[in-house]
């Protein structure tokens, strides 16, 4: 149990552009995802905590309106990166948990997501 | 959150024992100790957290000293495949992990 898949696992684009990364919990129902983001031989960064139904909250520092998050169903998170550049090029990691009482009550992880902007 | 404090690597011989060390001296009341690895490229993977006393699961066990300014994760027979940056991790009540630089454990052959 507690898997959380992430799509697409890989994915390079041209600068400008924008990008949607899918999370998802497969077998339990996440009432709060998390979306990081990882630097090459850094430690993982919070950008932004979401609750399912409600807006998002950003670490400081992360632009929202760059870094859309959309949190609407129980099993479903998307990360959108707007307007790409290559400093935004790094490794994208969502978790999930279930509610307080529910059985994956912590972060489970997905497998990440690896951008390269162009 | 409480701050951690982690060696930034360790060897470990194969099939020995890996006692990993994680200081927590500002640690609260009501913040549990979490330990995540994260093996190169992959997304972390959760392996052991507790509150106050001692844990063990099928993957670790996680000692806890008693004033709770200090903890251990210990791998008992260590595997090429425990190779891995981990994470140790106070968290608080919100549930939000803050994350440290992590040891880097190579496990020799």
């Amino acid at each position: 149990g507690a898997v959380v898949s992430q799509h697409p696992s890989r994915v390079i684009c041209k600068s400008g552009t924008s990008v949607k990364i899918e999370c998802r919990s497969l077998d339990f129902q996440a009432t709060t995802m998390f979306w990081y983001r990882q630097f090459p031989k850094q430690s993982l960064m919070l950008m932004a905590t979401s609750n399912e139904g409600s807006k998002a909250t950003y670490e400081q520092g992360v632009e929202k309106d760059k870094f859309l998050i959309n949190h609407a169903s129980l099993t479903l998170s998307t990360l959108t990166v707007t307007s790409a550049h290559p400093e935004d090029s790094s490794f994208y990691i969502c978790s999930a948990r279930d509610n307080p009482g529910g059985p994956y009550n912590e972060q489970f992880f997905g497998p990440g997501t690896r951008l390269t902007v162009l | 959150d409480a701050k951690t404090t982690q060696p930034p690597s360790m060897d470990c011989a194969e099939g020995r024992a890996a006692n990993l060390p994680c200081n927590h001296s500002t640690i609260s009341g009501n913040e549990y100790v979490y330990w995540y690895r994260q093996i190169h490229s992959q997304g972390p993977q959760y392996i052991i957290h507790g509150l106050k006393n001692n844990e063990t699961n099928e993957m670790a066990s996680l000692i806890i000293t008693e004033d709770r300014k200090s903890s251990t994760l210990i791998l008992p027979h260590a595997t090429l495949r425990d190779t891995a940056v981990y994470y140790c991790i106070v968290r608080g009540g919100n549930y939000q992990l803050i994350w440290g630089a992590g040891t880097k454990l190579i496990i020799k052959p």
